[in-house]
């Protein structure tokens, strides 16, 4: 299994422009999660998916942010506009079912200039 | 709330010292505990887990034990190697049946030859 793949794994852009992660979990995992990363609070819940539902969102910072899930094997996280504050590394995460390990992807080093 | 508080880093150790991390949580009821580690460039993989009081969690020789009555969880090796060099997090679910994991800021751990 190639475990959760998430692209681009690093991304440098400007302030005020469009940004997309995106994240495909391990097939048959039906829960996914998107993380960010950051040295001042850690690892932060974004937004929680079960079976291509979104559950939980509060964890979005603002309404610059947005993730869809639109079928099984797919997920993308939009920041628009990005700000210099929006800079961190984002994690997708799947699981399986109740299962209550987490894998992760590598993750997206987010740079905002 | 649910909270899990880690002993900052970073730890610098030689090859072959003791290690302990300290972690200690807040929770009501009864959460499963878990170690996840981040090796440089990687997403966090589960290192061990303990899902209810007095568990032992082990795996490459780590290990930590679940106890309830001080309400920690912490981290220990009897000889790190340097390719033990990554940072550790402490994690706790409540087991309610939410999806919600709850981590720890992390701590850096740095091995010396």
């Amino acid at each position: 299994d190639a475990g959760v793949i998430q692209s681009p794994r690093h991304e440098v852009t400007e302030m005020g422009q469009e940004v997309t992660l995106r994240c495909k979990p391990i097939s048959g995992h039906n829960s996914l999660f998107w993380y960010r990363q950051t040295m001042m609070r850690g690892l932060e819940l974004l937004i929680y998916f079960n079976n291509n539902v979104p559950i939980d969102d509060s964890g979005m910072p603002e309404d610059r942010f947005s993730a869809k899930m639109p079928n099984a094997s797919f997920s993308t996280l939009k920041i628009q506009p990005s700000e210099p504050r929006d800079s961190a590394v984002y994690f997708c995460a799947s699981r399986q079912g109740a299962n209550e390990k987490l894998f992760f992807g590598s993750g997206t080093q987010l740079s905002v200039l | 709330g649910n909270s899990v508080t880690q002993m900052e880093g970073p730890v610098t150790l030689s090859e072959e010292a003791f290690l302990t991390i300290n972690c200690t949580y807040t929770a009501t009821g009864y959460p499963s505990l878990f170690w996840y580690v981040q090796y440089p460039g990687e997403g966090l993989q589960l290192l061990l887990k303990a899902t209810k009081a007095d568990d032992k969690g082990s795996n490459k020789g780590f290990e930590a034990t679940y106890r309830k009555e001080t309400t920690s969880f912490h981290l220990e090796k009897g000889s790190v190697q340097v390719s033990d060099s990554a940072v550790y997090f402490c994690a706790l679910r409540h087991t309610s049946g939410t999806y919600k994991y709850i981590f720890g800021t992390g701590t850096r751990l740095k091995v010396l030859a």
